[in-house]
């Protein structure tokens, strides 16, 4: 199994700012992905992060909004730039298994925006 | 686009009962399925996954099913306990080529209460 930190694990913004996520794993993993869960929703793929390369992102995501790093195999950042109440939620990063096809999750990011 | 729904969304039980909980999805191509357990203010805990290819898998006291054919997959909980209580997501990963190479399509998930 992989073991995934992330940072911050909770924090409150003020309108406008901006927050970086990191997310950290113990081993070199094929694929990286940031998830949002707002509030009594499900899960919500954001973006694939890539590594060496421009993340790869859903559509209603783009990068301006939602800029991502991954500079090597175990480790990637998820920016939410110039937030607003509406990007309240849970980010969470997951990881592919190299060996096997169960994904892993961070224990997420609590971000709240006044 | 793949949809996915869990049902109940809650459900509250006494200890030792034994549980079933529902996911459906609406496209059957799928490359395999992932039962996750989501704590209060935590991540997410990996519990079973299914291949496209296989029927049910087994860890423990959980029992998970797959019937692709009809988009239908269920959780068996045996003997419930307290420590089970916690939101159980269903996820889904397509099989197609045109989908994101590894991507989840979740579910709302089923909010359990396993009281004493």
């Amino acid at each position: 199994s992989a073991v995934i930190s992330q940072k911050p694990s909770r924090d409150i913004c003020q309108r406008g700012t901006s927050l970086t996520i990191q997310c950290q794993v113990d081993s070199q993993v094929t694929m990286m992905f940031w998830y949002r869960q707002q509030p009594g929703q499900s899960l919500t793929l954001i973006a694939t992060a890539n590594q060496g390369s421009e993340a790869t992102y859903e559509s209603g995501f783009v990068i301006d909004k939602f800029p991502i790093s991954r500079p090597n195999l175990t480790f990637s950042t998820l920016t939410v730039s110039n937030m607003s109440p509406e990007d309240s939620s849970i980010y969470l990063c997951s990881v592919k298994s190299r060996h096997t096809d169960t994904q892993y999750f961070g224990p997420g990011t609590r971000l709240t925006v006044l | 686009k793949q949809e996915v729904t869990q049902i109940p969304a809650a459900l509250s039980v006494p200890e030792g009962e034994n549980l079933v909980l529902n996911c459906s999805f609406t496209d059957s191509a799928i490359y395999n399925l992932q039962w996750f357990r989501q704590d209060p203010g935590k991540g997410l805990t990996s519990l079973l996954l299914i291949q496209s290819s296989q029927r049910e898998q087994t860890s423990g006291r959980l029992n998970a099913s797959l019937d692709k054919s009809s988009g239908r997959s269920t959780l068996y909980i045996a003997a419930s306990q307290p420590g089970d209580s916690a939101t159980y997501l269903c996820a889904v990963r397509p099989g197609n080529r045109g989908s994101t190479l590894g991507r989840l399509y979740f579910g709302r998930g089923t909010q359990l209460t396993v009281w004493p």
